[in-house]
C-alpha cells in the first residue's frame, strides 16, 4: 500500500521563477494538504483540498496556490519565488470524514538562489 | 488562535535511558493529536493519534498520554536506543482538519 508520494524530491529555482510541485495521496484518502517546513521550525499550513476545492487556507500570500486532481493527486504552484521561499514543502493526505490523523510524504526541498 | 509549545528543545541521553518528551497547546478545545518523528532533511512519520476522547495510546516502546482539560501530551519512550535519535514533533488538530505543530524536540540517544 503506497503511501504519500511526492516529486520532486529536490528542486533549484531562482528568485522570480515560478515551481509546481506535485503530491499523490495515500491510497484511499481524499483529503490534501500542504505544508511549508522552514529549517529549525515546525510545519506550517498552507492550504488544504477537498472535492478539487481550497477547503481552508493559512496565512499564505496568493503567490501560493494549488489545485486538486479527480483522482485526489494534487499541485502547489508557487509563483515569483522569493529567497525565503527555500523551504521543505510537505504534502499530507488523510480522510475528509472522521478524525484519522495525517500520513506525511517525504517532501520537496526547494532552494531558491 | 491554537499555539503548541515542546519542552524541552533539544534532548541527549545515553541508550537504554527511558524520557518524557512534552507538548502544550492553548486551546483544548481539539479533535486530536498526533505525535510524529522526522529524521533530518526527511519527511514526518506518524508515531501515535490520541483521540480528544483517549487519554492515553501505546505502541511498542512509545506511550502517548492526553490531558486536554491542561492543555498537555506527553510522550514517553522506554529503553532509548541510537536509532531513536530523530526530532519529535507534536501537532494538534483543532478541527477543519488542520494541523498546529510545535517546533519539535531534537533527540540524540549515544550509545
Amino acid at each position: 500500500d503506497a503511501g504519500v508520494t511526492q516529486s520532486p524530491t529536490h528542486l533549484i529555482k531562482t528568485r522570480g521563477q515560478q515551481v509546481t510541485l506535485r503530491c499523490s495521496p495515500k491510497s484511499g484518502h481524499d483529503t490534501v494538504s500542504w505544508y511549508q517546513q522552514a529549517l529549525g521550525q515546525g510545519p506550517q499550513f498552507i492550504f488544504q483540498y477537498y472535492e478539487e476545492e481550497e477547503r481552508q487556507r493559512g496565512n499564505f500570500p496568493d503567490r501560493f496556490s494549488g489545485h486538486q486532481f479527480p483522482n485526489y493527486s494534487s499541485e502547489l504552484n508557487v509563483n515569483a519565488l522569493l529567497l525565503g521561499d527555500l523551504a521543505l514543502y510537505l504534502c499530507a493526505s488523510t480522510h475528509w470524514e472522521g478524525n484519522y490523523g495525517y500520513t506525511f510524504g517525504s517532501g520537496t526541498r526547494l532552494t531558491v538562489v | 488562535k491554537q499555539e503548541v509549545t515542546q519542552i524541552p528543545a533539544a534532548l541527549s541521553v545515553p541508550e537504554g535511558e527511558n524520557l518524557v518528551l512534552n507538548c502544550s497547546f492553548t486551546d483544548s478545545a481539539i479533535y486530536n493529536l498526533q505525535w510524529f518523528r522526522q529524521d533530518p532533511g526527511k519527511g514526518l512519520t506518524s508515531l501515535l493519534l490520541i483521540q480528544s476522547s483517549q487519554r492515553e495510546q501505546t505502541s511498542g516502546r512509545l506511550n502517548a498520554s492526553l490531558d486536554k482539560s491542561s492543555g498537555r501530551s506527553t510522550l514517553y519512550i522506554a529503553a532509548s536506543q541510537p536509532g531513536d535519535s530523530a526530532t519529535y514533533l507534536c501537532a494538534v488538530n483543532s478541527g477543519y482538519s488542520t494541523l498546529t505543530f510545535g517546533k519539535g524536540t531534537m533527540l540524540l540517544v549515544s550509545p
